[in-house]
């Protein structure tokens, strides 16, 4: 089976360009997460939807960040104009029903953004 | 004050000790979650708890809900158990994940 794919590995851009991330749940998984990481810090939720509707967004920084998940399949997570301090490892993550959080998640590679 | 406090925040340890972890929590929860981050950012979901004790291998998670308390201990620890292990909850009745800044956990042969 396929785990959760996410592109680009690694991006760098300069301060107030746009930049735009990828993810691929597993085949089947209704559920489907977005996470901002920070260098030593844990993962932050930025977004959770169920299907093609959002079930959570409030820590989603929303003047500069918005997802989408048109199809209930693949996701695309942008951030317009991106800051130094949107630096960090974004995660997609994926589970089977979405339960509350009550189901493993199964996490892709992530993608490292540097913003300079 | 984070929802979520995990403790130590770096351990080192030699090959084939004992090894505790521990997350503790200020809100309540239905789920309590371990996770595994090795170098290069890669997250293994390693249990999922709401109750109770769970083991997988040299893994045991137990976890308290009165006590608002979890641990992850790992027996007979080897060099490929370093990574960050991190803790999150699952606030109740919401999908509010809240997280620990994790534990580092260098094993050393």
């Amino acid at each position: 089976e396929a785990g959760v794919a996410q592109s680009p590995r690694y991006k760098i851009i300069e301060k107030r360009q746009s930049v735009a991330f990828w993810c691929n749940p597993i085949s089947g998984h209704a559920t489907l997460y977005w996470y901002q990481q920070i260098l030593g810090q844990g993962p932050k939720l930025l977004i959770q939807f169920q299907n093609n509707g959002v079930v959570d967004d409030s820590q989603l920084p929303k003047d500069r960040f918005s997802a989408e998940r048109l199809k209930g399949v693949d996701s695309t997570l942008k951030i317009q104009p991106a800051k130094l301090e949107d630096s960090a490892v974004y995660l997609c993550a994926s589970s089977l029903r979405g339960g509350g959080g009550q189901e493993t998640q199964y996490f892709g590679p992530g993608t490292r953004l540097l913003v300079l | 004050k984070n929802e979520v406090e995990q403790s130590p925040q770096n351990l080192t340890a030699q090959e084939g000790e004992f090894i505790t972890i521990n997350c503790s929590y200020s809100v309540g929860i239905s789920a309590l979650h371990w996770l595994q981050q090795h170098p290069g950012g890669g997250i293994v979901s390693l249990f999922m708890l709401s109750s109770g004790k769970k083991k997988h291998g040299r893994l045991i998670a137990t976890i308290n809900i009165q006590e608002k308390h979890s641990s992850l201990h790992i027996t007979a620890s080897h060099p490929r158990d370093s990574a960050v292990y991190i803790c999150a909850v699952v606030v109740t009745g919401g999908n509010q994940f809240y997280f620990g800044t994790g534990t580092s956990l260098t094993v050393i042969p």
